[in-house]
């Protein structure tokens, strides 16, 4: 079965730092594209970023570059968010995403997210 | 950067019933990358229509999308009672991705 297993929830202090992990299994995880979403409290879905694990290129949303690094050790088949400084804005639910290809015609491509990690909860209170 | 607005925020109807969302574009989507995701409270999102008119592995069929360029369309024709949830649209150009803000669609 084709599955992202994500790290346990965490409660940290503003200005602490943080990493948390993403492990795919079922699949070949350096083929594909490994996306990181956020959820604030009864929020919509932001997309914070994409990784290709089989040679860490990386692509971020203008508003979550510098804010967090997103990185893969594709030994482990892992995928990982990190924080240097947490604040209390940051608290949220952080989804992974196997992100994936379907070709559209004339030489196109359309990608969706098909396979979801279960979410991993930081909340981040003094 | 490509936003995406939903309509309407929330949707009240019986089961039953036909439910029509739109999200909108402020920009073309390049290839039709619009997808719609569906998300019960306590889960993560599950994709249900990718390509704009595609449906997912094991996706019933009371669901369709459509559309193109700007406009898009998340129909569900008959409401069962599972399918009272928020829904979210997505889309990808440009290795950058943007969602909408969600659309409710609740019990009347």
């Amino acid at each position: 079965e084709v599955q992202l297993v994500q790290s346990g929830a965490e409660v940290k202090k503003p200005g602490e730092s943080l990493k948390i992990s993403c492990k795919g299994s079922g699949h070949i995880f350096t083929n594909y594209w490994i996306g990181w979403v956020r959820q604030m409290p009864g929020k919509g879905l932001e997309w914070m970023g994409i990784i290709y694990p089989g040679d860490s290129d990386t692509r971020y949303t203008p508003s979550f570059q510098g804010q967090v690094t997103i990185s893969a050790d594709k030994s482990i088949s892992t995928a990982y968010l990190q924080w240097s400084s947490l604040k209390a804005s940051d608290t949220a639910m952080y989804y992974c995403a196997r992100l994936e290809s379907y070709y559209a015609g004339s030489g196109l491509y359309s990608y969706a997210f098909t396979i979801w990690g279960q979410g991993t909860m930081v909340t981040v209170s003094s | 950067e490509i936003v995406l607005t939903q309509s309407p925020g929330t949707l009240s109807l019986s089961p039953g019933e036909r439910a029509t969302l739109s999200c909108r574009a402020s920009q073309s989507v390049a290839s039709r990358s619009l997808a719609w995701y569906q998300q019960k409270p306590g889960q993560a999102p599950r994709l249900l229509i990718y390509g704009a008119s595609s449906r997912a592995t094991g996706i019933p069929d009371r669901f369709s999308g459509s559309g193109s360029g700007t406009d898009f369309t998340l129909t569900i024709s008959r409401l069962e009672p599972e399918d009272f949830a928020v829904y979210h649209c997505q889309q990808y150009g440009s290795s950058r991705g943007t969602f909408g803000q969600g659309t409710k669609v609740e019990i009347k």
